[in-house]
């Protein structure tokens, strides 16, 4: 069953802490997004990458850093220098290279501080 | 990247049609129109994509007149499960642009028996 699964589900950090948000994805897709998500507001682009070994700075990158070594896989660090990481954590991902593809998004890691 | 406007939020009862219209005036030539479905604690649900007339689907319509400056989301006979924020996005989905997209605050619908 192709999808988009992030992991764990409910993430704690304490003051001074790196965390490490994962997100894997089985629909061989190229592009991977990382979104950050406040109650009651929309969507932030945080980071995204379109191919393996790159990626760009979204809206709201500082504080945050990313990898993407393979393919499936695009983790997020929110690191210490990250003041107000509380937020709801959204990875989503996009497919081949027809330009009207749209984004598919997995259920989310909730993030909160100790 | 073209910013959009939508009602805040919507009230409607079971069985009825909802339309949910979307303003997004400086909508770029290549820019185009998707709407996504969120419950909470759970990630945006792709619903439907429309570049100009009409589109429809299993799920929804989406109505894009000739000047393409809105556009509505029409969800026939809503039920309670249809309550939920609905996103409009206005973006350039080709490949090497990065496919980045732009979420507002979305229109909570309230579906009520």
């Amino acid at each position: 069953d192709g999808g988009i699964t992030q992991s764990p589900k409910y993430l704690f950090r304490k003051e001074g802490q790196n965390v490490t948000l994962s997100c894997e994805q089985n629909l061989n897709h190229d592009a991977m997004y990382w979104y950050r998500q406040d109650p009651g507001q929309g969507l932030r682009l945080i980071y995204y990458s379109q191919i393996v070994n790159d990626f760009q700075k979204g809206d709201i990158a500082e504080g945050y850093s990313v990898s993407r070594e393979k393919k499936e896989s695009f983790p997020l660090t929110v690191t210490s220098a990250q003041k107000n990481p509380t937020a709801f954590y959204l990875c989503a991902s996009r497919g081949d290279r027809l330009p009207n593809q749209p984004q598919h998004f997995g259920d989310g890691t909730r993030l909160s501080i100790l | 990247l073209a910013k959009t406007t939508q009602p805040i939020s919507m009230d409607s009862y079971e069985g009825q049609e909802v339309n949910i219209t979307c303003s997004h005036n400086n909508i770029a030539t290549n820019d185009y129109i998707t709407w996504y479905q969120q419950f909470p604690s759970q990630g945006p649900r792709f619903i439907i994509q429309g570049y100009k007339t009409k589109v429809t689907n299993e799920v929804a319509s989406l109505f894009i007149p000739a000047d393409r400056k809105s556009s509505t989301l029409s969800l026939p006979r809503v039920s309670l499960s249809d309550t939920a924020v609905y996103y409009c996005l206005v973006g350039l989905m080709i490949y090497n642009q990065g496919g980045k997209l732009i979420f507002g605050q979305g229109t909570e619908l309230s579906v009520k028996p």
